[in-house]
């Protein structure tokens, strides 16, 4: 079993409508959880961390439910900009540097 | 932030040549650096852990005489391919150790499209 998992996509998303997706890891242990941005297999860009209580930035927002062991991530007034592929990343608690990826859910905004 | 920065961004070499890729810290002393493979429509993978002064620590099937890691000074390691074939193409990222960036975001360098042919 992959140690985080993803549903590749890809979504197929209006401008302008609301997306949501997400990812279950397997080590319950995981310390710490983010969102990060990867366009046209250029470097991953740190979207946003994700917080027990659940958090937001602007249009995204992300949340994390531990006892079931997955996290997600909604886009609200989806822009064409937006058209990436979205990388979950754990951070295991006995691996500070370590990340641990999954391969990455595809958005793609249309017009 | 802090600034990882990796060269080549691409490169394409024969079978049988070795390619060296750098990643530098530019505004920060990184201790440790880590190396990630990319497979098309896969994950990131860790292939091994970068430390000034020390060997490298790689992952379960990563081959260390394949895959030499040079970490001499503390702003630069460096990745080698050794006797590169065409299974090794691939996009190989390094990132920086979160914790020296005084948070927990991981910095990537801009990442290297490695093609053998």
């Amino acid at each position: 079993r992959k140690e985080v998992e993803q549903d590749p996509g890809p979504f197929n998303v209006p401008e302008g409508a609301t997306v949501a997706f997400n990812c279950t890891y397997s080590n319950s242990a995981s310390q710490s959880f983010f969102w990060y941005r990867q366009d046209c297999r250029k470097e991953p860009k740190l979207l946003m961390s994700v917080y027990s209580s659940g958090n937001e930035d602007g249009r995204f927002t992300a949340q994390l439910n531990r006892a079931s062991q997955y996290i997600s991530l909604l886009i609200r007034d989806s822009k064409l900009s937006d058209s990436a592929t979205y990388l979950c990343v754990v951070r295991p608690t006995d691996s500070w540097g370590k990340l641990q990826f999954g391969a990455g859910t595809q958005v793609v905004v249309t017009p | 932030g802090a600034v990882v920065s990796q060269h080549p961004s691409r490169v394409i070499c024969k079978s049988g040549t070795s390619v060296k890729i750098e990643c530098r810290s530019l505004d920060f002393q990184a201790t440790t650096m880590f190396w990630y493979r990319q497979f098309p429509k896969q994950s990131l993978m860790l292939m091994a852990t970068s430390n000034e002064g020390s060997k490298a620590t790689y992952e379960q099937g990563v081959e260390k005489d394949k895959f030499l890691i040079n970490h001499a000074s503390l702003t630069l390691s460096t990745l080698t391919v050794t006797s590169a074939h065409p299974e090794d193409s691939s996009f190989y990222i390094c990132s920086a150790d979160p914790r020296l960036s005084g948070g927990i975001e991981a910095f990537f360098g801009q990442g290297t499209r490695l093609t053998v042919v």
